[in-house]
Order: C-alpha cells, then sequence, then structure tokens
C-alpha cells in the first residue's frame, strides 16, 4: 500500500529551528515534494528531491534519504508567517501522493 | 500567486444537486490535476488530464467527472451531491505529463459547502 507519515502538529519559538519529518512507503518512487499551506488556502510548491541529499534555500533546508524512506524539512529562524501545515508528498508512478501534513504552530 | 485560477471561490448547495468547478492552468501548462481536502484530511487526488486526454486516476467516485477542453481549462462536475462531499476541491497544473521533476501548482481551490 501507500503511507506517507507526518507528525500531526507541532510547535516552536518564533527565532527558533523545527524539524518536520517525513517517512514514506510507496510501490514506486519518482520523487518528494513538500508544500506549505496556510489555512485555508492553496499549497504552496517549496521544494522537489529525487536525489538523496540535503539542499538548502534560504531559511528552509529539505534532506532525502531513498533507502531509508525518509525526508525532512528544517526550518530556521522561524517567524510568525511560518505558522502553516506542511505537506509532504511523494510522486508514485502517475500520481502525487500527499500526507496528512503537520500543522506547525509559531508563538512569539 | 501561482497562475492557477478557479472559480467560483465558494459554493453552497444543497444534497442531490449538482455544479460545475472550473480551473485554467498556468500558460503554457499541458496537465490538470483535482485534489478534494476534506477538513483535517489530507489532499486526496481524483484525476489527471493532460493535453485533453485523461491521464490518471484517483479515488475519484463515478458520481464525479471531469474533462479538459482544447483550450486547456478543465471542470469538475459533481453530482448526487451528498452532505460528505463538502470540502475544498484544489485544481493544479504542471507543464507536462507528470512525474519526475513535473512541480504542480496549486489553484486557490473552490469551497464547496453542501447542506
Amino acid at each position: 500500500g501507500q503511507n506517507i507519515d507526518q507528525p500531526t502538529e507541532m510547535t516552536a519559538t518564533e527565532g527558533a529551528i523545527v524539524q518536520i519529518n517525513c517517512t514514506y512507503q510507496t510501490s514506486g518512487f519518482n520523487g518528494l515534494f513538500w508544500y506549505q499551506q496556510h489555512a485555508g488556502e492553496a499549497p504552496t510548491f517549496l521544494s522537489y528531491y529525487v536525489l538523496d541529499g540535503l539542499e538548502e534555500k534560504g531559511r528552509f533546508s529539505s534532506f532525502l534519504s531513498r533507502s531509508k524512506g525518509y525526508s525532512y524539512l528544517l526550518l530556521k529562524e522561524l517567524q510568525m508567517k511560518d505558522s502553516a501545515s506542511y505537506l509532504c508528498a511523494v510522486y508514485n508512478t502517475d500520481k502525487l501522493i500527499f500526507g496528512t501534513g503537520t500543522r506547525l504552530q509559531v508563538f512569539p | 500567486d501561482s497562475g492557477v485560477t478557479q472559480t467560483p471561490k465558494h459554493l453552497i448547495t444543497a444534497t442531490g444537486q449538482r455544479v460545475t468547478l472550473r480551473c485554467s492552468p498556468r500558460s503554457g501548462d499541458l496537465s490538470v490535476y483535482w485534489y478534494q481536502q476534506s477538513l483535517d484530511q489530507g489532499l486526496q487526488f481524483l484525476i489527471q488530464y493532460y493535453n485533453g486526454e485523461e491521464r490518471a486516476k484517483g479515488n475519484i467516485l463515478e458520481r464525479f467527472s471531469a474533462q479538459q477542453f482544447p483550450d486547456l481549462h478543465s471542470e469538475l462536475n459533481l453530482s448526487s451531491l451528498e452532505l460528505g462531499d463538502s470540502a475544498l476541491y484544489f485544481c493544479a497544473s504542471s507543464a507536462q505529463s507528470g512525474g519526475a521533476g513535473d512541480t504542480q501548482y496549486f489553484g486557490p481551490g473552490t469551497r464547496l459547502t453542501v447542506l
């Protein structure tokens, strides 16, 4: 079957660092995506991975290990506007499968 | 702004009715995808069209249907509506037919409420 697991909720303080983990078990793998979604709004693209490794984009970094079926999204210097859901999604053969997302709340 | 547009933004209707949701992809994109997001649930893939043809299908109910027109806009038709169909419906588009590296960009969504 297809399974993508993320923590349901996380909280952190403004200026802190938070790591959001994603583990997956899918019958195929054609890449892993991270999206950010503010409540009631459209998901917006953050990163895409097809090879193992770490990538940094400003305050956001993401990592993939295909052999472990594991990815994480690292958010540094948290800001209030980072309060949102973070969706991990795996492209499996012919469709994008989303996890239920991690709701991050950033407190002052 | 992703460049994907969806209308209407909100839709309120009654059980048993039929509605049509509309999506226009980003300029140059050939694929359109439809997703359903219910309260506290993840995005559920419904169906994909590529250049007018059905490309991939997810857990789309038989009461739901979609099509992509020659100008590449797409419509999602929902019929015999039930209370459980209340959800956010997102459309996404991508440049190619999907797969590795073909990033999907999402529209603002249509919030459907079935009373």
